[in-house]
């Protein structure tokens, strides 16, 4: 089925370690995006990228790293996890041109907790 | 800038009706509306553009002032589905959404 798919569901590991959260998409979307959510704070974006070979920082990137070799993935990584980065993180894509007038569709998330 | 959401929760009884309202202190190309329950993706509701165009869902409505530099999202006779937090999102300046930090809505039977 299309659609935008997550992996893991859940992962714990522990400071320090590397980490790297998949997001998969079938529908060809331009537009790809990671956010975090933290209770209080909704959803706060930390890169995104407009296609293949193309990111951009968005609100809060420090301590990730994201890379898009091909239009359908866009893998998040965590270079050396610290317990501030327990949290909820979504990928979403959309089409679009750069102008925000296209809905984004989320995946299921990553609840990620780190030790 | 974060806009911001109001009001911070609210609980009502099913077919009673709601209103949330987003503000921004910027001026405003356009509001994203999205519902998310518990442990579960943020959904898509509704686009509001500037010039009153409007995409998304067929039982909710909404309105988009410019000049007031806000948004609001009418739930009319509430169902027991309509329960979730509620977030509204506005594009910054490289034309990213920015979101606020939801507004909680219970229904109860």
């Amino acid at each position: 089925d299309a659609g935008i798919t997550q992996s893991p569901r859940y992962k714990i590991t522990e400071t320090g370690r590397q980490v790297t959260l998949m997001c998969h998409q079938t529908w060809s979307h331009s537009y790809m995006f990671w956010y975090r959510q933290d209770l209080g704070h909704g959803l706060r974006l930390i890169y995104y990228s407009a296609a293949a070979d193309i990111t951009d920082k968005g609100e809060v990137p420090d301590g990730y790293v994201v890379s898009r070799s091909k239009t359908e993935n866009f893998p998040l990584t965590l270079e050396s996890a610290t317990r501030s980065q327990t949290s909820v993180y979504f990928c979403a894509s959309s089409e679009g041109t750069g102008a925000p007038n296209q809905p984004q569709h989320f995946g299921d998330g990553t609840r990620l907790s780190i030790l | 800038q974060q806009p911001v959401q109001s009001p911070q929760a609210v609980i009502l009884r099913e077919g009673e009706d709601a209103v949330i309202n987003c503000s921004s202190s910027k001026a405003l190309y356009s509001v994203h509306w999205y519902r998310q329950k518990h442990g579960e993706a943020p959904v898509f509701l509704m686009i509001l553009l500037k010039g009153g165009e409007q995409k998304g869902h067929e039982k909710i409505s909404a309105s988009f002032n410019e000049k007031k530099q806000q948004s609001s999202l009418y739930l009319t006779a509430s169902q027991l589905s309509y329960s979730g937090t509620y977030f509204c999102g506005t594009p910054d300046s490289n034309y990213q959404l920015i979101w606020g930090a939801g507004t909680k809505l219970i229904i109860k039977p």
